[in-house]
């Protein structure tokens, strides 16, 4: 079957850093996507990987590994407004529907 | 570029009548669209995949007869919820892929859907 796991929630203080992981099981792979949800909004794309390595885009960077289906999302200097659910996602099938993660909820302490 | 819009945003409507959800790609053709539902702390729910001018394919447990999609151009596809019950109050959210293009799913901003 085709599964995604994440940690279900995780705290961390405003100015640090955080790692969010993720593993994947799927049939076939096109690639990973890592979306920011905030409460009553839509997901905002943050990262999407095909290869193996990390990938920084400014405060976020995110990693891939292939061979051990493994991804991680790294958060540099918290803010407050970081605190959001945080998704991985794998695309599938030949429309490229996204098999998605339970969601990561990122709570920021001061 | 890449925009996708959602109409309405919110929206409250009595047990037994129908709601209609648009869902619009605003600069770009999308040839696939996607339905998700999200229920308060949970995850997306991929309801089902349209494709420009075919029949929309549902995901397992999602009744096709109750909720009716709708891709007759590739920049819009439509969810009608069909007789809705207060069961089915939750956020509805639409995404679009370019046509020929990357992988990439753009998001729509979702429609909140409470039925009383």
């Amino acid at each position: 079957g085709q599964n995604i796991d994440q940690p279900t929630e995780m705290t961390a203080t405003e100015g640090a850093i955080v790692q969010i992981n993720c593993t994947y099981q799927t049939s076939g792979f096109n690639g990973l996507f890592w979306y920011q949800q905030h409460a009553g909004e839509a997901p905002t794309f943050l990262s999407y990987n095909v290869l193996d390595g990390l990938e920084e885009k400014g405060r976020f960077s995110s990693f891939l590994s292939r061979s051990k289906g493994y991804s991680y999302l790294l958060l540099k200097e918290l803010q407050m407004k970081d605190s959001a659910s945080y998704l991985c996602a794998v695309p599938v099938d030949s429309n490229y529907q996204l098999i998605w993660g339970a969601g990561t909820k990122l709570i920021i302490k001061p | 570029g890449a925009v996708v819009s959602q109409h309405p945003s919110w929206v409250i409507c009595k047990s037994g009548t129908s709601v209609k959800i648009e869902c619009r790609s605003l600069d770009f053709q999308a040839t696939t669209m996607f339905w998700y539902r999200q229920f308060p702390k949970q995850s997306l729910m991929l309801m089902a995949t349209s494709n420009e001018g075919s029949k929309a394919t549902y995901e397992q447990g999602v009744e096709k007869d109750k909720f009716l999609i709708n891709h007759a151009s590739l920049t819009l596809s439509t969810l009608t919820v069909t007789s809705a019950h207060p069961e089915d109050s939750s956020f509805y959210i639409c995404s679009a892929r370019l046509a020929g293009g990357p992988v990439e799913q753009y998001f729509g901003p979702g429609t909140r859907l409470t039925v009383t």
